[in-house]
């Protein structure tokens, strides 16, 4: 069973254009939710994150919407960048069980120039 | 700071043997993880740590076992590989759940 689940294997956008990606998720206990982005041979690297007290963050190119009825979170990038190209995982937790990050499959982002 | 350190970079093993994937974190961190990368599965959880001596069950952690004996240390142990294991090994630390830091992975092949 799939809690966390990015039904878009791929995007490719143009430079300097929105990206948006797509999160969605089954478990009503997940309370806090990331966004992480991976190069290719390297780990993850955490890019933004929002609590569902919230349903909205911005951390400049990079905003991260939560609507909470809907159990969807999207990554809004704006402008892209061609070195925005990776894979993108959203993760989300329940906070009592922290250290406990439940993945979705990842989006691939290509920003051609 | 090192950040989280993860040895070998590179593995493979024959079907029924042994061997432990080496993480290590400087940050003082007390929570650790173990996550394995599979096409198309994203990452799961196999194991994880909220401190020194204390270890739970992921998502996936069947045929895998961790200890926590240090702070800094995390190893996962493979007691008899098998070609399902095939796969990247990330290792990461936090404070807290609000962001994990990631080593830079294991490539394991069982063959």
């Amino acid at each position: 069973d799939q809690q966390v689940k990015q039904n878009s294997p791929s995007l490719s956008v143009q430079e300097g254009r929105i990206s948006i990606l797509n999160c969605d998720y089954t478990n009503s206990m997940f309370d806090y939710f990331l966004w992480y982005k991976k190069y290719p041979a390297e780990g993850p690297t955490f890019l933004i994150s929002i609590s569902s007290i919230k349903d909205k963050n911005e951390d400049g190119r990079f905003t991260v919407f939560l609507n909470k009825s809907a159990k969807h979170l999207s990554l809004h990038i704006v402008p892209s960048q061609p070195g925005d190209s990776a894979v993108y995982f959203c993760a989300a937790s329940a906070r009592g069980n922290t250290g406990k990050l439940i993945f979705g499959q990842g989006t691939t982002l290509q920003v051609k120039p | 700071n090192a950040g989280v350190t993860q040895t070998p970079k590179f593995q493979v093993l024959k079907t029924g043997q042994s061997m432990t994937l080496q993480c290590a974190q400087d940050m003082n961190h007390e929570y650790m993880s173990w996550y394995r990368q599979d096409p198309g599965m994203g990452l799961r959880l196999i194991h994880y740590s909220v401190g020194a001596g204390i270890t739970d069950q992921g998502e996936v952690p069947n045929g895998y076992n961790v200890s926590r004996s240090t702070t800094e240390d995390f190893p996962l142990r493979l007691l008899s590989a098998a070609p399902s294991q095939t796969s990247v090994y990330f290792c990461a630390s936090s404070r807290d759940t609000d962001t994990q830091y990631f080593g830079p992975g294991t490539r394991l092949t069982v063959l």
